[in-house]
């Protein structure tokens, strides 16, 4: 058990919906990573908060959005989703340790 | 933007040691090198990281070579269990945090 936790583990949508992925970062972490993996692709780095702010990001979407609350959950937010945005994504956080920890991710499925 | 190569896949016997290269030529002096595995779809699993000494842990061994440009990382008795895609990241500095950037990995299969 990492410590991170995301919810759903599984959902499943149809196209042109919009869907909410959260995540939960280990006790005393800061900072929280996003990733996307496509089936059998690696994993896509999307966006990383930092106490509450944006700080990098990757290749997101402008159909994606993300926030870190003051409890330091974040949130995923996809609208107006595609097939091709069928994935797991991947929360991860990290903080004074040099690792990230990854949670067990959400599997998305857009029908 | 990955800044490191590896072979897509390598297999190895059960209880030999599991030797992954990866090159990370483009690598700068305050980048570290990381580790990690994923087994099936499950999240990421951290093994280890350095930046330019060789390390060890309870998982692994990290050799990281003189001019920084590659990497092995050395699983000493593979079991079925290690059976898994490893990937070899750097870790990019942004500001005064981080991120990782993750490329395609090799896919390990221990053979019994």
């Amino acid at each position: 058990d990492s410590g991170v936790t995301q919810t759903p583990k599984h959902l499943i949508t149809a196209t042109g919906q919009r869907v909410t992925l959260r995540c939960s970062p280990r006790s005393g972490d800061l900072s929280v990573y996003w990733y996307q993996q496509s089936l059998d692709q690696g994993l896509q780095f999307l966006i990383q908060y930092y106490n509450g702010e944006e700080r990098a990001k990757g290749n997101i979407l402008e159909r994606f959005s993300a926030q870190q609350f003051p409890d330091l959950h974040s949130e995923l937010n996809l609208s107006s989703l595609e097939l091709g945005d069928s994935a797991l994504y991947f929360c991860a956080s990290g903080g004074s340790r040099v690792e990230a920890f990854f949670g067990q991710g959400t599997r998305l499925t857009v029908v | 933007d990955a800044k490191t190569t590896q072979p897509p896949s390598m297999d190895c016997a059960e209880g030999r040691a599991a030797n992954l290269p990866c090159n990370h030529s483009t690598i700068s002096g305050n980048e570290y090198v990381y580790w990690y595995r994923q087994i099936h779809s499950q999240g990421p699993q951290y093994i280890i990281h350095g930046l330019k000494n060789n390390e060890t842990n309870e998982m692994a061994s990290l050799i990281i070579t003189e001019d920084r440009k590659s990497s092995t990382l050395i699983l000493p008795h593979a079991t079925l269990r290690d059976t898994a895609v490893y990937y070899c990241i750097v870790r990019v500095a942004v500001d005064s945090s981080y991120k990782l950037i993750f490329g395609s990995g090799t896919r390990l299969l221990v053979r019994p």
